[in-house]
């Protein structure tokens, strides 16, 4: 079966950095998505990777390796707006969106 | 570009009441939208794909009597919760997939629409 795995939750600092893993497994592979999503609203995209590596987007990054399944999701400078919850999502090769459960970002000041 | 519209954003009515949200692509053809529905602190969870000019394809679990879609055209797809009672309360997602598969975003997301049953 297809399966992505995040955390359910993490805590961090305001100004500090956090990494969100995302490990996948699914049939086939077309792309690797953040989203981020506040309490209430619907989710906002974050990025997209489809080759191994960074890519960079001002505080945000994210990181990927197909040949391990992982990636990552890199916030820094953390700021309290970046509470919120952050999903991961595979393409597969049928071209359907595979979500994960999402992590709950808390933000501390 | 790549604007989604979907519409009530919040609706509240009594138990028994059918209600139809509307999903549409304002710049874009979408062949394929979906619904997602979402309870308070849990995550997206996928009810059905709409495609358009045949029916839709539901979830397992998902009631297809209950929650009529419509996908009439390339850039509307319209969700109908029939007989609606407070389980039903929740809050609902439309996205919708460009046909031309432009830019790296797989889906565009409405801006949801909030459900209370009395």
């Amino acid at each position: 079966g297809q399966n992505i795995d995040q955390p359910t939750e993490m805590t961090a600092t305001e100004g500090a950095i956090v990494q969100i893993n995302c490990t996948y497994q699914t049939s086939g592979f077309n792309g690797l998505f953040w989203y981020q999503q506040h309490a209430g609203e619907a989710p906002t995209f974050l990025s997209y990777n489809v080759l191994d590596g960074l890519e960079e987007k001002g505080r945000f990054s994210s990181f990927l390796s197909r040949s391990k399944g992982y990636s990552y999701l890199l916030l820094k400078e953390l700021q309290m707006k970046d509470s919120a919850s952050y999903l991961c999502a595979v393409r597969d090769s049928n071209y359907q969106l595979i979500w994960g459960a999402g992590t709950k970002l808390i933000i501390k000041p | 570009g790549a604007v989604v519209s979907q519409h009530p954003s919040w609706v509240i009515c009594k138990s028994g009441t059918s209600v139809k949200i509307e999903c549409r692509s304002l710049d874009f053809q979408a062949t394929t939208m979906f619904w997602y529905r979402q309870f308070p602190k849990q995550s997206l969870m996928l009810m059905a794909t709409s495609n358009e000019g045949s029916k839709a394809t539901y979830e397992q679990g998902v009631e297809k009597d209950k929650f009529l879609i419509n996908h009439a055209s390339l850039t509307l797809s319209t969700l109908t919760v029939t007989s609606a009672h407070p389980e039903d309360s929740s809050f609902y997602i439309c996205s919708a997939r460009d046909l031309a598969h432009r830019g790296n975003q797989p889906q565009h997301f409405g801006d949801g629409t909030r459900l209370s049953i009395l």
